[in-house]
């Protein structure tokens, strides 16, 4: 399995500022991928982030708004630009193990917008 | 389309009970099934995963879970619950890079 890291763990921030949200892998890995989890909902895939390209986003969510980096095979930064109360949530960077066929989960970046 | 359903959102058992979280799915192919824990204030941590062969696939911690194609489902066991299975879990199912999670069930633990 991957092991995964995300920094900050949480985050108190005020409208219309911005967050980058770094995620580190211990091990290369083809696939990254950002999830939001909004106050007691599930997982909801922002964006499939690629080394080397843009990242590939889900309906719903604009590259304006989630900006990604992917630079190597093991680091992956997510930006929540311009945010408001509503971008309130956890953030959870995953990957695929070695295999290619599971998603690990890094702990997650609690965000709240005052 | 693939979709995920939790019928249960909370669920409370006694410390010792046994425990049955139920997952049913709706996906085009044979499907690959997760299960997932999130304790709070954590990460999703894999419980268990389901590709193919053997319908009843051991997971850590002591859960277990039992793929039927014929029901679509893909329920969570665990024979004796410890208080420190109190958590929110995840029912998953698609390829890798196309995970979709159901709603999340909720369990709470009585002494």
């Amino acid at each position: 399995s991957a092991v995964i890291s995300q920094k900050p763990s949480r985050d108190i921030c005020q409208r219309g500022t911005s967050l980058t949200i770094q995620c580190q892998v211990d091990s290369q890995v083809t696939m990254m991928f950002w999830y939001r989890q909004q106050p007691g909902q599930s997982l909801t895939l922002i964006a499939t982030a690629n080394q080397g390209s843009e990242a590939t986003y889900e309906s719903g969510f604009v590259i304006d708004k989630f900006p990604i980096s992917r630079p190597n095979l093991t680091f992956s930064t997510l930006t929540v630009s311009n945010m408001s109360p509503e971008d309130s949530s956890i953030y959870l960077c995953s990957a695929h193990g070695l295999a290619g066929d599971t998603q690990y989960f890094g702990p997650g970046t609690r965000l709240t917008v005052l | 389309a693939q979709s995920v359903t939790q019928p249960d959102i909370h669920i409370t058992v006694s410390e010792g009970a046994s425990l049955e979280l139920r997952c049913n799915y709706s996906y085009g192919a044979t499907p690959y099934l997760f299960w997932y824990v999130q304790s709070p204030g954590q990460g999703l941590q894999l419980l268990l995963k389901y590709f193919s062969g053997d319908t009843l696939v051991q997971g850590i911690k002591g859960f277990e879970a039992e793929f039927k194609r014929s029901q679509s489902s893909f329920n969570l066991r665990k024979p004796s619950v410890h208080w420190s299975d109190a958590a929110e879990y995840f029912c998953a199912v698609g390829a890798a890079n196309m995970l979709t999670f159901g709603g999340g069930t909720r369990l709470m633990v009585k002494p």
